[in-house]
């Protein structure tokens, strides 16, 4: 079965930097959410979509923004990047307000 | 608000003993409750979860969780563990129908042979 699909799987990015996050939900999932995993913590939830629009928001940053696209895939923008954002990088998907999320692999982000 | 607290951080269990990682929940309203197991440098795995109804549920590779809403608990067992269950356990709690999942801090469950 088709699963949530994360790129890059690794991004290594010097402080000040800019990075991009992606993600391709299961086919027919409509609805997109984002963790954040930072070294030996429980994941923290950023935001979340459902049909293209924002559902709710956790501690994003200011620095950062999402966005849901038309084909419901979804990008996680981080500017002014910051040691402190080094962490492994979740995104879930969901059929409608379905309970159940599905996770992909995760993007590892390493600021140097 | 709703928040989850695992206990125990740590559990070492030896192969073919019981494995209990605890859970308890904090919430509001009806909880849904998770559990997910995290392997290393791997993304989040669903395991079980309870949403209503029957208060014992099963999950993929011989889990089971009791929902016990007089102790706000959601305790993970498995009769017998096997070295490939080694791995993080997380036990999250939902806002909602389709809200963010608040997770515990992880139980890292280890197992000897």
């Amino acid at each position: 079965a088709a699963g949530v699909i994360q790129s890059p799987r690794h991004l290594i990015k010097e402080k000040r930097e800019t990075a991009t996050l992606k993600c391709y939900p299961i086919p027919r999932h409509d609805t997109v959410y984002w963790y954040q995993q930072g070294p030996g913590q429980d994941p923290q939830f950023l935001i979340s979509f459902y049909e293209k629009m924002q559902s709710d928001k956790g501690s994003i940053p200011d620095r950062f923004s999402a966005q849901q696209f038309s084909d419901y895939h979804s990008e996680l923008n981080m500017s002014s990047l910051e040691l402190g954002d080094s962490a492994l990088y979740f995104c879930a998907s969901s059929a409608g307000k379905e309970e159940t999320q599905y996770f992909g692999p995760g993007t590892r982000l390493l600021v140097l | 608000a709703q928040s989850v607290t695992q206990l125990g951080s740590h559990v070492s269990v030896s192969e073919g003993a019981l494995v209990l990682l605890r859970c308890n929940y904090s919430s509001s309203v009806p909880p849904y409750l998770f559990w997910y197991v995290q392997y290393p440098n791997q993304g989040l795995q669903l395991l079980l979860k309870y949403t209503t109804g029957a208060t014992l549920v099963k999950g993929i590779n011989g889990f089971e969780a009791e929902f016990k809403k007089s102790e706000t608990s959601f305790h993970l067992t498995k009769p017998s563990a096997h070295m490939s269950d080694a791995a993080e356990y997380f036990c999250a709690v939902s806002v909602g129908l389709g809200g963010k999942l608040i997770f515990g801090q992880g139980t890292e469950l280890s197992v000897k042979p």
